[in-house]
């Protein structure tokens, strides 16, 4: 099983909200990711944990919280957000620093 | 400075016919892994194959194989007998420590 699943599936959110994303796999791996990936590009890393803990952070703004409560689980908070931070977020996880498995995404649209 | 090229934006393809997606990469490493990722309209990004430096043979996944020429730099994707749900965004990706190192994708259309 290679499941890893992303909810919402969809998400609008007014620049004064707060909301969270929320990534979970059952692999047993000890490696998350979170990506953004705007239309047409690559995905953008932003975080990466490491047996539960922050090991990557590439410059994210702080209106961007993760948070991984536990091995399966890994959070994404939302605060303040802008309409550029309208894109797709995708999770993945790994078992080692090799293949990358992703979640199904989430929508995000900032109005 | 690790690079992944790819220099195909966009391919049509005939229904049932092979198609080869080009990719070349660059590193100092002598130990790396590369990857490819099929992107559908959806969004998922689904791991297709895998291929490792130190590999003597080349990849294979059902129609997926990665032709690697580790001299040349180059890790194309060939799928065999392409069909419709072939089509979606396919990009190469490279590892470093836990971070991918992704090309620019290749848009795919398979065409009946």
């Amino acid at each position: 099983d290679t499941e890893v699943t992303q909810t919402p599936k969809h998400l609008v959110m007014g620049m004064t909200n707060k909301k969270s994303l929320k990534c979970e796999q059952h692999m047993g791996h000890r490696a998350m990711y979170w990506y953004k990936q705007k239309a047409k590009k690559p995905p953008e890393l932003m975080f990466v944990y490491s047996y539960e803990k922050l090991s990557i952070n590439e410059s994210v703004p702080s209106r961007f919280s993760p948070e991984c409560p536990n091995s399966s689980l890994l959070n994404l908070h939302l605060h303040a957000l802008q309409p550029e931070d309208s894109a797709l977020y995708l999770c993945a996880s790994s078992q080692t620093s090799y293949e990358q498995y992703f979640g199904p995404g989430t929508r995000l649209t900032v109005t | 400075a690790q690079k992944i090229t790819q220099t195909q934006p966009g391919m049509f393809v005939q229904e049932k016919e092979a198609v080869t997606l080009d990719c070349t990469y660059d590193t100092s490493d002598p130990s790396y892994g590369l990857f490819w990722y099929k992107q559908p309209s959806s969004g998922e990004m689904i791991f297709l194959i895998y291929q490792g430096s130190y590999d003597q043979q080349n990849a294979t996944e059902g129609r997926y194989s990665l032709n690697f020429q580790k001299a040349r730099k180059s890790a194309n994707l060939v799928i065999s007998a392409s069909q419709l749900g072939d089509s979606a965004m396919y990009f190469c990706a490279m590892s470093r420590n836990y971070q991918l190192i992704w090309g620019a994708g290749t848009k795919l259309i398979i065409k009946p």
